[in-house]
């Protein structure tokens, strides 16, 4: 068990590029969340999945965002356009399966700095 | 989703309990209280959950009132890296296909005094 592993860990970008983040759950995970987390608040939930398929999304998660696992395993959530408002702390967690006893978790983040 | 509440942030000296409450007077029955926290510039870490009864692990203890209706992370004896802010969340046994994803609030930040 090696963790939830998120590339990369700092991102520095102007406005208007497009970013990408990367996350590898831990082995076998089925389930895949995303969250975004701007100073002093508590993380926000942006979508998440059930091995491959994209079961919800908030209504945080703009146009310009989106995500995908391709093959159940690692994801990417891609930023197009960027804005200044984007900068904050990109979260992915894993469990193993559907069930609120079950622990859920987290990655040390990909820090996202728009400017 | 069931809604928790906790102080905004809380002290303690190093090597003492520390008691954080939560109170979650709208709690349903399948609901779960679980407790994570964030260490500065990290993801969000388990600490631990229950249902009803009270729980112990490595990290802390988890004392859950007996009509549900609040609930107290302990920490038997407070370290300066356990200043982080923790998050009390309540989760519920989704039915099929319904995600019991993690809503968190802001949790309680707790400095600890050397």
């Amino acid at each position: 068990d090696t963790g939830v592993s998120q590339n990369p860990r700092h991102k520095i970008t102007k406005r208007g590029q497009n970013v990408t983040f990367r996350c590898d759950p831990i082995s076998e995970h089925n389930r895949l969340y995303w969250y975004r987390q701007t100073l002093g608040q508590g993380p926000e939930f942006l979508t998440y999945f059930q091995n491959e398929a994209q079961l919800e999304k908030s209504r945080l998660l703009s146009d310009r965002f989106s995500a995908e696992r391709p093959k159940g395993s690692f994801s990417t959530l891609e930023i197009q356009r960027t804005e200044q408002g984007d900068s904050a702390m990109y979260l992915c967690a894993s469990t193993l399966r559907q069930g609120a006893g079950n622990t859920i978790y987290f990655g040390e983040g990909s820090w996202l700095t728009v400017v | 989703d069931a809604k928790t509440t906790q102080p905004n942030s809380m002290e303690s000296n190093e090597e003492e309990p520390v008691h954080l409450p939560c109170n979650h007077s709208t709690i349903s029955g399948t609901d779960y209280i679980h407790w994570y926290r964030q260490l500065p510039s990290q993801g969000p870490e388990y600490v631990i959950h229950g249902l009803t009864s009270n729980v112990n692990n490595r990290m802390a203890s988890l004392a859950i009132a007996e009509d549900r209706k609040s609930s107290t992370l302990i920490l038997h004896r407070a370290t300066l890296r356990d200043a982080a802010v923790y998050y009390c969340i309540l989760r519920d046994v989704p039915p099929m296909n319904r995600d019991d994803k993690i809503i968190f609030g802001k949790g309680t930040r707790l400095h600890i005094l050397p």
